[in-house]
């Protein structure tokens, strides 16, 4: 099984913040490269797919990229709803499996 | 407008069995594979199931098969999960959900059900 590996596991950032969190995999996974959020008792959001494309509905602020091992997701401006636990997720085989999770708290 | 209502969940001892639903609307249900993911408390997201349009494949992870059965029934536009020889390890909170195109190698969620609780104790 592919492996994803996110980080940092969690941070703290203030609104209007730029916040950067990263997720690597085990071996080359092209593109196919996920990240979803999900707030408390909710489920998960589809945010970002292959990579870099915004899924629709999803605000801007929001931007993806990287290939291969390497990935980034990026939040231009935080806002107050963005407060929430953000996973990748690769696509490229089965079974898709998921990081372990970034937590991206108030400060 | 996509949704996918679950039911089922429910409080069982070890060794016991459970059936999960999910409904679906808003969307051609057989076209589309279909997953089941679980959360455990305070835990990350873990593939569970995944069934094909027509119900003829099914997919498992490891710590599953030959416990669980994914099904599908689409003239009613439903998925299930029926659950047996439950572990402690088995609780968590499963979510349904469809992927964005109609492979079974589509491995990208864009919807997602509620998702129902299960709980494993004795």
């Amino acid at each position: 099984d592919i492996q994803m590996t996110q980080s940092p596991s969690s941070l703290s950032a203030s609104v209007g913040d730029r916040v950067t969190i990263t997720c690597r995999a085990s071996q080359s996974i092209s593109s196919y490269l996920n990240w979803y959020h999900q707030k408390p008792g909710k489920a998960p959001k589809l945010l970002i797919y292959t990579a870099s494309s915004l899924q629709s509905g999803v605000p801007s602020r929001f931007s993806g990229s990287g290939s291969g091992t390497d990935f980034t997701l990026t939040i231009s401006s935080l806002q107050p709803e963005d407060f929430a636990t953000y996973y990748c997720q690769q696509s490229y085989s089965s079974p898709p499996t998921f990081g372990q999770g970034t937590k991206v708290e108030i400060k | 407008e996509v949704q996918l209502l679950q039911s089922g969940a429910g409080l069982v001892q070890p060794g016991g069995s459970l059936r999960l639903s999910c409904a679906a609307s808003g969307f051609t249900f057989s076209n589309y594979a279909m997953t089941w993911v679980r959360q455990a408390p305070g835990k990350g997201l873990e593939w569970v199931s995944t069934i094909s349009g027509s119900g003829d494949s099914t997919y498992y992870t490891d710590s599953v098969k030959g416990r669980f059965t994914i099904s599908r029934d689409n003239s009613k536009n439903t998925l299930y999960l029926q659950m047996n020889s439950l572990r402690d390890e088995d609780t968590a909170v499963y979510y349904c959900a469809k992927p964005d195109c109609t492979s079974t190698s589509c491995y990208t969620q864009d919807s997602w059900g509620q998702g129902t609780l299960v709980t494993v104790s004795s």
